[in-house]
Formats: structure tokens, sequence, C-alpha cells
């Protein structure tokens, strides 16, 4: 089974901080990426990758950056945290159609 | 873009009985639809797929009906189970790649004892 991993389950960050989420997949896919999710707005694309230092935005990319060093890995960087980016993050890889997400980190900004 | 949409935020149906999930989605070129559940604490799970190509595809226990002709997408579950309540979300893609899937916001199912 693929399998997806998001470092943290639960994160709390203050206003202005730089917040790291890690994922890491093990099936070798090249594309990978992160959504986040929001009561009654569905999962919002913010950005992916598509192999190893490639990424393209998504659809709410503003806030955000992201890191691919290696195939495995896939970092979201919020680099100065808002309360308005408390939210589910959820991490995915895919080879073709079907994605594999991880369990999510559920980050809140205070 | 394109968005997908759900008649019922919630649903809830007796033990043992079947479900029925209804999708809209308002793109026609659309040509992949995925159904995902997501229990409380999880991440979005595969259920089951269907291309454009074929109206039904059956899985273990659940089906996936495709009505192009009025852009609808639903999903039934036979004989319910308690572990069955979770969410369930379908997305659309309409560019043969994952980044162009586009999800709805969610149906609640309970189960009810």
């Amino acid at each position: 089974d693929v399998k997806v991993t998001q470092s943290s389950r639960y994160l709390v960050k203050r206003t202005g901080e730089k917040v790291f989420l890690e994922c890491v997949q093990d099936m070798d896919h090249e594309n990978m990426f992160w959504y986040r999710q929001d009561p009654g707005l569905g999962l919002r694309l913010i950005y992916f990758s598509y192999d190893v230092k490639m990424k393209e935005k998504g659809d709410i990319p503003e806030g955000y950056s992201v890191s691919r060093e290696k195939k495995e890995r896939f970092s979201l960087i919020l680099e100065s945290a808002s309360t308005n980016q408390t939210s589910m993050y959820l991490c995915a890889s895919s080879t073709l159609d079907e994605l594999h997400f991880g369990n999510g980190t559920r980050l809140t900004v205070t | 873009g394109e968005s997908v949409g759900l008649h019922l935020p919630t649903l809830s149906v007796q033990e043992g009985d079947n479900s029925i999930i209804n999708c809209a989605y308002s793109n026609s070129a659309s040509d992949y639809f995925i159904w995902y559940k997501q229990e409380s604490g999880k991440g979005p799970q595969f259920i089951i797929d269907i291309r454009s190509n074929m109206d039904k595809r059956q899985g273990q226990r659940v089906t996936v009906l495709l009505n192009k002709t009025v852009k609808h997408l639903s999903l039934q579950i036979a004989a319910t189970q308690p572990g069955d309540s979770a969410v369930y979300f379908c997305a659309e893609n309409y560019s043969g790649s994952a980044r162009q899937l586009t999800f709805g916001s969610g149906t609640q199912l309970t189960v009810l004892p």
C-alpha cells in the first residue's frame, strides 16, 4: 500500500512565525500535492510538484511556498503565518490519476 | 474553475439499508471521476473511480453511476455498515492529470444503529 506520511497531526503556531509542514511518500511517485481543506470549501490545491525541484502553483498559492529536494519529500512553507491559514493541510502523491493522501496536519495560527 | 457540488450535505441511513450519495458536476469536458471517503481524523481514501466512457462501475459493496446527460454522479453503498460513517466527496478531472482534480465539499454519511 502507498503510504503518505505527514510529520505532524496537530500544530499550533503564532502569527508571523515561519511554519514548515513535511510530507514523505514511499512509493516513488513523481507527483506530490499540498491541499488545504476548509468546511464547506472542499479541498483546494495550494502547490504541486511533478518532479524533484519542480513546482507549480495551484489555485491558492498566496502566502505559501514549497520545497522538493528529494523525490519522496515535499514540504509546505508558510513564510509568515496568519490566522486565515488556520486549516487542515493534506499532502498527496500520485503517478497518474489516483491521489493517495496523508492523514493531514491540523494547523492553528493564533 | 468548474465546481463540483453535492445535493445533500448530510445523509442518515439505518444500518443494513442502502445509501445513495449524489454529486453534480458542471464541466461537460470532465472525463474521469473519483469518489473518496474521509473518516474523522484521517485523510481521504480512494473508493472507486469511473471514466466518461462508462455509465456504471461496481466495486465491493459500492457502485458508481455516471449520467453524462445531466452531469450527475452517484455513489451507492449496499448494506451500509457503521464503518461506512464518514464524509464522502467526489472529484472530477478534465485534463487527464491529477493536477486538475476538482473536489466537491462532501456529504456526511451517518449510519444509525
